[in-house]
C-alpha cells in the first residue's frame, strides 16, 4: 500500500495567489481529514470528509479556504487568495470506517507564501 | 489538550535508556487515545493506541498507561535507539467521532 499520497511536497507562492493542494487517501478508507501545522499553533483539524461528504469544517480558517473531494479516491485543499499567515505545514489523513481508529498521515505540504 | 505552544517540552535521553514522555489531556469525556511519532519532514506516525476502559497497553517497545482520574497518558519506550528521535504526540477523541484533538507534543533526542 503506497500510503496517503500529497502533492505537491513543496510549494512557494506569492501573496495573493491562488493555492491547491492535493491529497489521495488510502485505498478503502472511508474518511479524510485534512490538518494544518504550524510551530505556533501545533496540528489543528481544519476539515473532514465522510464517504466524500464534508462532515465538519468548523477548523476552517476562513472563506479563503475550501476543502472538495469529488470522488474517494481524490480530495484538493485550495485557499485563494493565499497569505504569509498561511505559511505552514499541511497534511491529509485518511481512516477507515467504524470509529475513531487510528488516521493515516500522509507526508504533507510545506507552503511558504511570500 | 489543546494544539497551542510556542516550545515543544523537550526530553534528552542516553541510547539504551528508556524514556518516559507525559500527556495530559483536557476532556474527561474522551475515552479513546493515541500516540503519535513524528519524524522530521514527515507526517505523523500512529504508534500505538489505548480505549479509556484499560490503564495500560504494550506493544513492541512501547507501552501506554493511562490515569483517567488525573487525566494524564504516558508513552514508556524501552531501549531508546537513535530512530527514535522525534516529536511525539498524544491526541484523544470520544469513541464514535472521528475528530482528533492533539496535544501540544513533546521532541525526544536520543543521545549516543
Amino acid at each position: 500500500d503506497a500510503g496517503v499520497i500529497q502533492s505537491p511536497r513543496h510549494e512557494v507562492t506569492e501573496m495573493g495567489q491562488e493555492v491547491t493542494l492535493r491529497c489521495k487517501p488510502i485505498s478503502g478508507h472511508d474518511y479524510l481529514f485534512w490538518y494544518r501545522q504550524t510551530m505556533m499553533r501545533g496540528l489543528e483539524l481544519l476539515i473532514y470528509f465522510n464517504n466524500n461528504v464534508p462532515i465538519d469544517d468548523s477548523g476552517m480558517p476562513e472563506d479563503r479556504f475550501s476543502a472538495k473531494m469529488p470522488n474517494a479516491s481524490f480530495s484538493t485543499l485550495k485557499i485563494q487568495p493565499s497569505e504569509p499567515r498561511d505559511s505552514a505545514v499541511y497534511f491529509c489523513a485518511s481512516s477507515p470506517s467504524g470509529g475513531a481508529s487510528g488516521q493515516y498521515f500522509g507526508p504533507g505540504t510545506r507552503l511558504l507564501v511570500l | 489538550g489543546e494544539s497551542v505552544g510556542l516550545h515543544l517540552p523537550t526530553l534528552s535521553v542516553q541510547e539504551g535508556d528508556n524514556s518516559i514522555i507525559n500527556c495530559a489531556y483536557s476532556n474527561s469525556a474522551s475515552d479513546y487515545f493515541i500516540w503519535y511519532k513524528q519524524e522530521s519532514g514527515k507526517g505523523p506516525q500512529f504508534i500505538i493506541d489505548i480505549r479509556s476502559n484499560m490503564d495500560k497497553r504494550q506493544g513492541q517497545r512501547v507501552t501506554v498507561l493511562l490515569n483517567k482520574t488525573v487525566k494524564h497518558l504516558s508513552l514508556q519506550i524501552a531501549a531508546t535507539q537513535p530512530g527514535d528521535s522525534a516529536v511525539y504526540f498524544c491526541a484523544e477523541t470520544i469513541q464514535g467521532a472521528q475528530k482528533l484533538v492533539f496535544g501540544q507534543g513533546t521532541r525526544l533526542t536520543i543521545n549516543p
